[in-house]
């Protein structure tokens, strides 16, 4: 199985800071026939259901903000939240998806300082 | 809009067997390109994929659960459907139902629409 590591557990930015999640796969989930790296982001709030914010490792979902990015490749990936707002508040999580079975990171909670 | 929803019993007892349906809406179960899967999040844990299928019947497991688990669809109820069979209390937890989207040269994918989510309990 594909490990992913998420750091840190947990973090807490001023808004209107940078939050920056970092995630790191036991192996390479960079598939070298079309240059892809097989990785998501989500975001889950308390009590909703997780949402999808990038796959691609950099592509952004329809309607997702443009503070949010993604980048990386191979094994190390950043999702990186440029200016945090209150609704920014959530656990934030990778998953790969080059291999079965599909995994995903243990999480990493963002708050507000 | 698509959407998705789970519904089963909240609480089942150990060793019995732990069944949950996602009925599907605003779209169509078997549309041929997309898969769709049952994820959970047990207390305090990080989500967990289960397995996913196709509506021609392909059906993708976790290899950590695989011994228990079996996924069923509906199409004419527009459903598909989780059994885990012989539950401990670790099964506790949060599932979701949810779909993946095409990608070009494998099934695997991430999720791009998801259930609410249902707590089951695992309790005598």
């Amino acid at each position: 199985d594909i490990v992913m590591t998420q750091s840190p557990d947990s973090l807490a930015v001023s808004l209107g800071e940078r939050a920056t999640i970092n995630c790191k796969s036991s192996q390479s989930v960079l598939y070298s026939s079309n240059n892809k790296n097989y990785l998501a982001w989500y975001q889950r709030k308390p009590g909703q259901p997780p949402k999808l914010l990038i796959y691609w490792a950099s592509t952004r979902e329809s309607g997702v903000p443009d503070r949010f990015s993604g980048s990386g490749s191979g094994t190390d990936f950043t999702l990186t939240i440029s200016s945090l707002q209150a609704e920014d508040v959530a656990v934030y999580s990778c998953q790969q998806y080059y291999n079965t079975p599909l995994t995903f990171g243990g999480g990493t909670k963002v708050e507000i300082k | 809009q698509l959407q998705l929803q789970e519904s089963g019993p909240g609480l089942v007892k150990p060793s019995e067997t732990l069944s949950l349906t996602c009925t599907v809406s605003g779209g169509s179960i078997s549309t041929s390109s997309y898969h769709w899967g049952w994820v959970r999040r047990p207390p305090g844990k990080g989500l967990e994929w289960i397995g996913s299928l196709h509506y021609s019947g392909s059906t993708y497991y976790n290899p950590s659960l695989k011994s228990r688990v079996a996924i069923s669809v509906d199409t004419s109820k527009n459903q598909f459907s989780l059994n885990l069979s012989s539950v401990i209390a670790a099964d506790t937890a949060v599932y979701y139902c949810a779909r993946h989207p095409p990608t070009r040269n494998t099934w695997q994918s991430w999720f791009d629409s998801w259930g609410q989510g249902s707590l089951v309990t695992v309790s005598s």
